[in-house]
């Protein structure tokens, strides 16, 4: 059974930083590409970033391009989102999702539970 | 950028209708449209992927078409575990956008 299971959010001061991890299990993890996607409360779906199987590809959204970075390791079976210069409008649940490719061109096929960032002073 | 757009934005509809929400990319993205159903409080789940092709397990009454520009998602018999916001994504190229959501309830 694929599971993803993010951590780490947490109410954060404007300005500071925080990282996010997603442990993944259940499938070949360094065989697909992975994702970061957000959800402001009561609103939609926002891609946040995206990394290929092998880190080779690493893409952002312009509202996150230069404050956050994408990375994983292939032998801890992990996702993580660095994320510098919070701002209140980052304010969001963070999902971590799988892609069905190892390139990022694919729709994801699992999502994991998501974690709760609050940017507040 | 290639901006999505979806329609109606909320709907309703009775058990047993034919719901059609159509989305929009401003640019061609030849087949590479997903759709995703989002439940009250309950994590995204994906219906459809490469325009037409539904994910393993999720029910029949779902289809997707299009091609391009334009994209469909049908649901051919409105059921009321189908209460749910449905959004497209365009996976082409970063970034990997997603419409602004149909939120669809029972009459």
């Amino acid at each position: 059974e694929v599971q993803l299971v993010e951590s780490g959010g947490g109410l954060v001061q404007p300005g500071r930083s925080l990282r996010l991890s997603c442990a993944a299990s259940g499938f070949t993890f360094d065989g697909y590409a992975m994702h970061w996607v957000r959800q402001a409360p009561g609103k939609g779906l926002e891609w946040v970033s995206g990394i290929s199987w092998n880190s080779g590809t690493i893409t952002y959204a312009d509202s996150v391009k230069g404050r956050f970075t994408i990375s994983r390791d292939n032998a801890k079976n992990s996702l993580y989102l660095q994320m510098n210069s919070l701002r209140g409008e980052d304010t969001a649940f963070y999902y971590c999702a799988k892609g069905r490719s190892t390139v990022q061109a694919a729709a994801f096929n699992y999502w994991g539970q998501g974690t709760l960032v609050t940017v507040s002073s | 950028d290639i901006q999505m757009t979806q329609s109606p934005s909320s709907l309703s509809a009775s058990v047993g209708d034919r719901v059609t929400i159509t989305c929009r990319a401003s640019q061609g993205i030849s087949n590479y449209l997903a759709w995703y159903q989002q439940k009250p409080g309950k994590v995204p789940k994906l219906l459809i992927y490469g325009a037409s092709t539904l994910q393993s397990g999720v029910p029949s009454r779902f289809s997707g078409s299009g091609s391009g520009t334009d994209f469909t998602l049908t649901i051919s018999s409105l059921q009321p575990e189908d209460v749910a916001t449905y959004y497209c994504q365009k996976y082409n190229s970063a970034p990997l956008t997603f419409g602004p959501g149909t939120k669809v309830d029972i009459k």
